[in-house]
C-alpha cells in the first residue's frame, strides 16, 4: 500500500516568506509526528497528533511554527516569516499510536531559506 | 532530562569485521529504545526495537538498563549496511514521539 507521502519535495523560500509542507499519512495511522532534520541539530520532534487529541505542541522551536491536522488524516506544518535557520529536512511519520508502534516515515520536504 | 548519546558521528569498518554502534540514554523511568536507520536516498525506517527482541538483518541490540545503554551489533558488517543509523527513546505516556540522537555513519569498505 502507499507510505507517508509529503509535498513539495523541494522548497525555497525567501527570509520573511511563509511556506506550507503537507503530509499524507498511511490510511488508518491515527498517530502522526513532524520532525526536523538538520545538520546542526540532529533529528528533532516538533508535534504530534493522536487522534481527536489536543496535540502535543513540545518541540516547536518558536511560534512561528504551527500545525494542524484535519478529518484526523493530512497534516500541514506552517512556518510564517521564515529565517535562514529554519534550513532543514522536515519530516512526517504516522503510526498506529503508542510508544512502542513502528513509525513511518514520509520522504521528507527539503526547506531551502535564502 | 531525556537524552540520547550516540558517540561516534562516524563508523568506518571493513566488510566481514565486527561493528558496534553505541547508544547511551538518559531517561527517568521504562522508556522504549529504537534503532533507525536511512540508506542512502532512502527514507528513515525503523530497524529494530528493544521490546521486539529480534536480530533484523543480522543486527541485534540489547538493552542494559543498568549501564542505560542500548548498543547495535553485528557480528560481520557487509556492505551493504553502510547507511545512517540513529538510536531513539520513546517514553512512557508520551504518545510515542521519538527523542533521537545525533546519528552514527557507518562505512563498510570492501
Amino acid at each position: 500500500g502507499a507510505g507517508v507521502s509529503q509535498s513539495p519535495s523541494n522548497k525555497v523560500t525567501e527570509k520573511g516568506k511563509d511556506v506550507e509542507l503537507r503530509c499524507d499519512p498511511i490510511s488508518g495511522h491515527t498517530a502522526l509526528y513532524w520532525y526536523r532534520q538538520s545538520l546542526g541539530q540532529g533529528l528533532e520532534f516538533l508535534i504530534y497528533f493522536q487522534g481527536n487529541s489536543a496535540p502535543d505542541k513540545s518541540g516547536l522551536p518558536s511560534d512561528r511554527f504551527s500545525a494542524e491536522r484535519t478529518g484526523g488524516s493530512v497534516s500541514t506544518l506552517t512556518i510564517q516569516r521564515t529565517q535562514q535557520e529554519d534550513s532543514a529536512v522536515y519530516l512526517c511519520a504516522s503510526s498506529l499510536g503508542g510508544a512502542d508502534n513502528e513509525q513511518f516515515f514520509g520522504p521528507g520536504t527539503r526547506l531551502t531559506v535564502l | 532530562a531525556q537524552r540520547v548519546t550516540q558517540p561516534e558521528k562516524l563508523l568506518s569498518v571493513f566488510k566481514g569485521a565486527p561493528v558496534e554502534l553505541k547508544c547511551n540514554y538518559s531517561y527517568s523511568g521504562s522508556p522504549e529504545l529504537f534503532w533507525y536507520v536511512q540508506y542512502s536516498r532512502q527514507r528513515l525506517q525503523l530497524l529494530l526495537r528493544h521490546i521486539s527482541r529480534e536480530s533484523i538483518k543480522g543486527f541485534t541490540a540489547d538493552l542494559n538498563k543498568g549501564e542505560t545503554s542500548f548498543h547495535l551489533k553485528k557480528p560481520f558488517a557487509q556492505e551493504e549496511d553502510s547507511a545512517m543509523y540513529y538510536c531513539a527513546l520513546s517514553g512512557y505516556n508520551q504518545g510515542g514521539k521519538l527523542i533521537f540522537g545525533q546519528g552514527t555513519e557507518l562505512s563498510v569498505k570492501p
